[in-house]
């Protein structure tokens, strides 16, 4: 079975500063795609980028951008220019190709300061 | 366009009773995905239907959980004779193929089983 596993329960950066929430998964599938979630207080999820797994590209959205390292199975989001309303719960997602299942970590809580 | 729609959106019962959510996708999706979100951890699949059908439906889905999508809009999720385990927040969520991978959440509704 796929897992994902995301090793910072709680981190926090300054405003304007750079934060990077690690996310490792394990499977034997080639055909699979990545995704970062976000959940911030008001609780509804937000997706915020993905990653197919067979393009070596790095995945970009604006001041969010993805280190996708496949053969070592990491997954790691960077955020630039941190600003406040990014304070949220971020979750590392999986899915096989073929399947609809996404399968979760158990998140990130990021807290950015003024 | 007003989201997804989750009611209620808190639910209180005692345990060996029934519950039964409801969820409204964004008019048009024709995906539509439950999960549950327990504390501290990521959300867990539970089933995805496509139109009317089901098609995927997870193990944890055991035989007191039951899901609907009779005409292919709303849907419903029915929990028989709660335990207290069955206490999460049940999520719902909707999209488009059109929209590539990206799933659109509700505010999701907080059972809790006393």
């Amino acid at each position: 079975a796929q897992t994902v596993t995301q090793s910072q329960p709680e981190m926090s950066v300054q405003e304007a500063e750079t934060v990077t929430l690690s996310c490792t998964y394990d499977t034997s599938e080639n055909n699979y795609y990545l995704f970062w979630y976000k959940q911030p207080p008001s609780r509804q999820m937000i997706l915020v980028i993905r990653q197919e797994a067979y393009k070596q590209q790095n995945a970009t959205e604006n001041r969010f951008s993805v280190n996708f390292q496949k053969a070592a199975k990491s997954f790691s989001l960077k955020i630039s220019d941190s600003q406040l309303g990014d304070t949220a719960m971020y979750f590392c997602a999986f899915r096989q190709g073929g399947s609809e299942k996404l399968v979760f970590g158990k998140g990130t809580k990021l807290t950015v300061n003024p | 366009d007003t989201g997804v729609s989750q009611n209620p959106r808190h639910k209180i019962t005692k345990r060996g009773q029934n519950v039964t959510f409801r969820c409204d996708p964004i008019s048009e999706h024709n995906r539509l995905y439950w999960y549950r979100q327990t504390l501290g951890q990521g959300p867990e699949f539970l089933t995805y239907f496509q139109n009317e059908a089901q098609l995927e439906k997870s193990r944890l889905l055991s035989d007191r959980f039951s899901a609907e999508r009779p005409k292919g809009s709303f849907s419903t999720l029915e929990i028989q004779r709660t335990e207290q385990g069955d206490s999460a927040m049940y999520l719902c969520a909707s999209s488009l193929p059109e929209l590539g991978e990206k799933l659109f959440f509700g505010s999701g509704t907080q059972l809790s089983v006393l």
